[in-house]
C-alpha cells in the first residue's frame, strides 16, 4: 500500500478483554516496528521484526502483551487481559531495509482506551 | 531512564525568524540522531538525520548541528514558516540496534 496502514483507528474496551491490534507496513519493507505513545510523551519503544523474525521485544512492558508477524508483512499486537493502564496510542511504523540511521514510516496509530 | 530528552516543552516564533529546538541525550553509545515532525492526528514523519561522525547536516531550511562533547543536538529552521507548526520529536539509535529511542517532543508555533 501507499503508507503503514493500521486498524481500527480506534478501540474502546473493557478492562479485562484481550484486544489485536493490526498494521499493515509499506509492501516490501523489510521491518517493523511498535511503539506506544502516551499524551505529550515521545513514542516508546515496544518491539521490532525483520521479515517474520522478532528481534527485540525488550519494550514490551510485561507478558500480558506479545506481537508476531508470521509471514514477514502484516503485524498484529495483542495485549491480553487488558488494564487502565495500557490506554495509550499504539504506533506502527516500517523501514526499508531497518539499516542504522534509515526513516522509519510511521501509521496513524490505534488509540486504545481502556474502561 | 530518559535517554534522550527535549526540555522545552513548546516554542513559539515569529514567521520568518530562526527557529532553534534542542536535544540531549546521555548515551555515548548512539550512532545515528533524527528529527520527526508529527502534526495532529498524524504518525511522525523523518525530517532530518546526522551520523555521530558529523557535526552537521543541512536540508534546505532545515540545519541539525551535533555536539558530541556535550551530548547535544539542535533543529535550526531558518526561515520559519507558519507551516512548520507541528510536534518535533529527536531520536536516537545505537548500531545494531533496532530501538529508536525518542525525546519527549517540542511544540513548535510559527506565528504569521
Amino acid at each position: 500500500g501507499a503508507g503503514v496502514s493500521q486498524s481500527p483507528r480506534y478501540k474502546v474496551t473493557k478492562r479485562g478483554q484481550d484486544v489485536a491490534l493490526r498494521c499493515d507496513p509499506i509492501s516490501g519493507h523489510v521491518s517493523l516496528y511498535w511503539y506506544r505513545q502516551a499524551l505529550g510523551q515521545g513514542p516508546e519503544f515496544l518491539t521490532y521484526f525483520n521479515y517474520e523474525a522478532q528481534q527485540d521485544k525488550s519494550g514490551l512492558p510485561n507478558d500480558r502483551f506479545s506481537a508476531e508477524r508470521p509471514e514477514g508483512s502484516i503485524s498484529t499486537l495483542t495485549i491480553q487481559r487488558t488494564e487502565q493502564r495500557d490506554s495509550a496510542m499504539y504506533r506502527c511504523a516500517s523501514s526499508l531495509r531497518g539499516n542504522l540511521g534509515e526513516k522509519l514510516f510511521f501509521g496513524s496509530g490505534t488509540q486504545l482506551s481502556v474502561l | 531512564d530518559q535517554q534522550v530528552k527535549q526540555n522545552s516543552p513548546s516554542l513559539s516564533v515569529q514567521e520568518g525568524r530562526i527557529s532553534i529546538l534542542n536535544c540531549d541525550y546521555t548515551n555515548s553509545m548512539f550512532d545515528y540522531f533524527l528529527w520527526y515532525k508529527k502534526y495532529p492526528a498524524e504518525g511522525p514523519t523523518f525530517l532530518i538525520s546526522i551520523s555521530s561522525i558529523k557535526d552537521k547536516n543541512e536540508d534546505g531550511r532545515f540545519t541539525v548541528f551535533l555536539n558530541k562533547s556535550a551530548k547535544h543536538l539542535s533543529l535550526h529552521i531558518v526561515p520559519s514558516q507558519p507551516g512548520d507548526s507541528a510536534v518535533y520529536f529527536c531520536a536516537a539509535i545505537r548500531a545494531g540496534g533496532g530501538k529508536l529511542i525518542f525525546g519527549q517532543g517540542t511544540e513548535l508555533s510559527v506565528k504569521p
